[in-house]
C-alpha cells in the first residue's frame, strides 16, 4: 500500500473555527490531491499540488486553502469552518501527471462541523 | 467539461452470481481513461481496474472485467463469482490524457447477499 497517513483520522468542531488536515506522504511523490466525498456527489477535487510551493484549484476550491512546504506533506485548510464543509477528506498522490499513474488514496478524514 | 454518470444508486447480488455495475461518461476528448474504484465500509480508495480508451481491448483483472464501448461512452463494470467481501461502494471515474484530474461518478452500493 501507498504510504500515505492522513491526520486527525476524525474531527468534531464549531462553526467559524480553524480547521487543518494533515496529508503526509512516505513515497516521494511529486503530486498530491485533495477531495471531498458527500453523499449523492461521489468525490470532487478541492485543489491540487503539481510540487512544492505549486498549488493550484479544483472543482470546488471556495472557502478551502492549501499549502505544500515540503514534498511529503500537503495542508488543507478551512479558516473559517461552515457546517456545509461537513464532510469525508481524502487525500491522493501520484508520481506523474498522468493517468497511466494511478492516484493511489489515504483512509480519509471524517470532519464534522456542528 | 466531463461527467461521469452511474444510474444505479444500489445494486444486490447473491453470492457467487455475477452482477453488472453501469457507468456512462462524456467528453469530446479521444485520449483518456477510465477507472473503477472500490470503497469498502473501511473508507478507503482502492483502485480495482483501468482502461485505457486507446485500447480497443478491455480490461480483465481476476474476477472484474469492464465492458468498454466507446462509441456509446459507456463503461461498465463485471464482477463474476461475487464475493461477500465485494460488498462496497463502487465509484467509475474518468482522467483526460495528459490531465492528473480525476472526475468521479456519484457511486453505486453494492450488497453481496450470502
Amino acid at each position: 500500500d501507498a504510504g500515505i497517513t492522513q491526520s486527525p483520522r476524525h474531527k468534531v468542531t464549531e462553526t467559524g473555527t480553524p480547521v487543518t488536515l494533515r496529508c503526509h506522504q512516505t513515497e516521494n511523490h511529486r503530486y498530491m490531491y485533495w477531495y471531498r466525498q458527500d453523499p449523492g456527489h461521489g468525490l470532487r477535487l478541492i485543489h491540487y499540488s503539481y510540487g512544492v510551493k505549486d498549488t493550484d484549484k479544483g472543482e470546488v476550491s471556495d472557502g478551502y486553502s492549501v499549502s505544500r512546504s515540503k514534498t511529503e506533506d500537503f495542508l488543507l485548510t478551512l479558516e473559517s469552518a461552515t457546517s456545509s464543509q461537513t464532510s469525508v477528506y481524502f487525500c491522493a498522490i501520484s508520481a506523474k501527471a498522468t493517468p497511466r499513474q494511478p492516484q493511489h488514496f489515504g483512509d480519509g478524514t471524517r470532519l464534522s462541523i456542528l | 467539461a466531463q461527467t461521469v454518470t452511474q444510474s444505479q444508486p444500489e445494486m444486490s447480488v447473491q453470492e457467487a452470481e455475477t452482477v453488472t455495475l453501469s457507468c456512462t461518461y462524456d467528453t469530446s476528448e479521444s485520449d483518456y481513461y477510465l477507472f473503477w474504484y472500490k470503497q469498502p465500509p473501511s473508507r478507503q480508495m482502492i483502485l480495482v481496474i483501468r482502461q485505457e480508451a486507446y485500447k480497443q481491448q478491455n480490461a480483465t483483472e481476476n474476477r472484474f472485467s469492464v465492458n468498454f464501448q466507446k462509441a456509446a461512452k459507456s463503461f461498465s463494470l463485471k464482477i463474476s463469482d461475487s464475493q461477500l467481501g465485494d460488498a462496497a461502494m463502487y465509484f467509475c471515474a474518468f482522467a483526460q490524457g495528459g490531465s492528473e484530474k480525476l472526475v468521479f461518478g456519484k457511486g453505486t452500493k453494492l450488497t453481496v447477499n450470502p
